[in-house]
């Protein structure tokens, strides 16, 4: 069985920053897919970034960029220039891919980090 | 933010009533999600459906019942449930489930159980 583990509750970080989010998973898989999901206040959980497992370079979306460490089972999101709207939960998740390539849909989430963003 | 919808977004029930949760979803997809979000802990799967089959069931308690009318709604049904179940219930979907595409969530529906 695959564990998520975010070790972070609870982060803040003042506008214009950057903030690193942490995140550490355990699996014998060798195939697998890691996401960031930020859920919002009252609001939807939507994907942040997406990591395929067997990809070295870290994927980046706009201001969010993974460090992804694969011997270390290590996943960390990174935000850039933090803005009063990126305050939310943030979820790492992971996903098992198969050998023929499917997954089940079935993805295994972390405890979450709040981050709050600071004027 | 309205490609899958839940209602009702609040719920209040007493431990002897039967209520249901409405998911639906409009984005053509063909898979199905329901997972339970409890304070302090991880997201956790309770079903998967895909083309209006169940194909997962990860040991929730029978008070908890699916139903998949067809691949565009989702039900949970509920009765006699516990004050352990309190908790917001989210609903996803993607194209397949036999991928990795992107699940797409609902805004979900807070329970509380007296």
């Amino acid at each position: 069985a695959q564990t998520v583990t975010q070790s972070q509750p609870e982060m803040s970080v003042q506008e214009a920053e950057t903030v690193t989010l942490s995140c550490t998973y355990d699996t014998s898989e060798n195939n697998y897919y890691l996401f960031w999901y930020k859920q919002p206040p009252s609001r939807q959980m939507i994907l942040v970034i997406r990591q395929e497992a067997y990809k070295q370079q870290n994927a980046t979306e706009n201001r969010f960029s993974v460090n992804f460490q694969k011997a270390a089972k290590s996943f960390s999101l990174k935000i850039s220039d933090s803005q009063l709207g990126d305050t939310a939960m943030y979820f790492c998740a992971f996903m098992k891919r198969t050998a023929g390539g499917t997954s089940y849909g079935k993805l295994t989430f972390g405890q979450g980090t709040i981050l709050t963003v600071h004027p | 933010e309205t490609g899958v919808t839940q209602t009702p977004r609040h719920l209040v029930m007493g431990m002897t009533n039967k209520k249901s949760l409405k998911c639906e979803q409009h984005l053509g997809h063909n898979a199905m999600y329901w997972y339970k979000q409890s304070a302090k802990k991880p997201l956790e799967l309770m079903f998967v459906y895909s083309l209006e089959e169940r194909v997962e069931n990860n040991s929730v308690p029978s008070r908890f019942s699916p139903e998949c009318p067809n691949s565009s709604h989702l039900f949970l049904h509920l009765h006699t449930l516990q004050p352990e179940d309190s908790a917001l219930y989210l609903c996803a979907s993607s194209q397949d489930m036999f991928s990795t595409d992107t699940q797409y969530f609902g805004p979900g529906t807070r329970l509380t159980v007296l």
